[in-house]
């Protein structure tokens, strides 16, 4: 069965960091292609940063210099180091999987349940 | 970078209703276009991809399509289940990978 299990969320004060993991089973996060995606309090979801294959990265507008993804091969885990926090990024953050060689145009196609990071003072 | 507009932002109807939710997209994106379902408290499901790509998981009252710049998604006989939020995203080219601002589909 093919998995993806997030860990690593919690409080975190404005200004601060926090990273999380994402566990993956049943595919190799060296070939697929792996995002974070979030969801505010009564916002929408919204596409934060991917990792491809090759190892190129593209992030939002919006973290882009703030929230680094990579990857640990060795462990099957995608790592999402957050700095810089603010109000903003509270959310469930959402690790996912694009499927290499799924030929589905690259839809988001497995998905993890979420952790949750709250900044607040 | 891309901007996906879906229509409407909610809508109410019965059980065994047909529904249609439309996005469209602020440039062509060929058939880089998929539906996904989010209910409270948990994952994000794709239902579509591709524009109109049928998942076997996913029941046959899901149906997709479209090309360019416009492209909708139909729930063929709406079932108690499938109340819940409605994103489109497109996955053209190079990222943001935006997603449209959702549809709540909600019981009349």
């Amino acid at each position: 069965e093919v998995q993806l299990v997030e860990s690593g969320g919690g409080l975190v004060q404005p200004g601060g960091s926090l990273t999380l993991s994402c566990a993956a089973s049943g595919l190799s996060v060296r070939s697929s292609y792996m995002n974070w995606v979030r969801q505010a309090p009564g916002k929408g979801l919204e596409w934060v940063s991917v990792i491809y294959p090759n190892g190129d990265t593209h992030s939002a507008d919006s973290v882009k210099g703030r929230f680094t993804i990579s990857r640990l091969s060795a462990q099957n885990k995608v790592r999402f180091q957050m700095n810089s926090l603010g109000t903003d990024d509270t959310a469930v953050y959402f690790c996912t999987a694009i499927i290499a060689g799924a030929d589905h145009y690259y839809s988001l196609d497995v998905w993890g349940q979420g952790t949750t990071v709250t900044v607040s003072s | 970078d891309i901007q996906l507009t879906q229509s409407p932002s909610s809508l109410s109807a019965f059980v065994g209703d047909t529904v249609t939710i439309t996005c469209r997209a602020s440039q062509s994106i060929g058939t880089y276009l998929h539906w996904y379902q989010l209910k409270p408290g948990k994952a994000p499901k794709v239902l579509i991809y591709g524009a109109s790509g049928f998942l076997r998981e996913v029941p046959s009252r899901f149906s997709g399509s479209g090309s360019g710049t416009e492209f909708t998604l139909t729930i063929s006989g709406l079932q108690p289940d499938d109340f819940a939020t409605y994103y489109c995203q497109h996955t053209y080219r190079t990222p943001p990978w935006t997603f449209g601002q959702g549809t709540k589909v909600e019981v009349k």
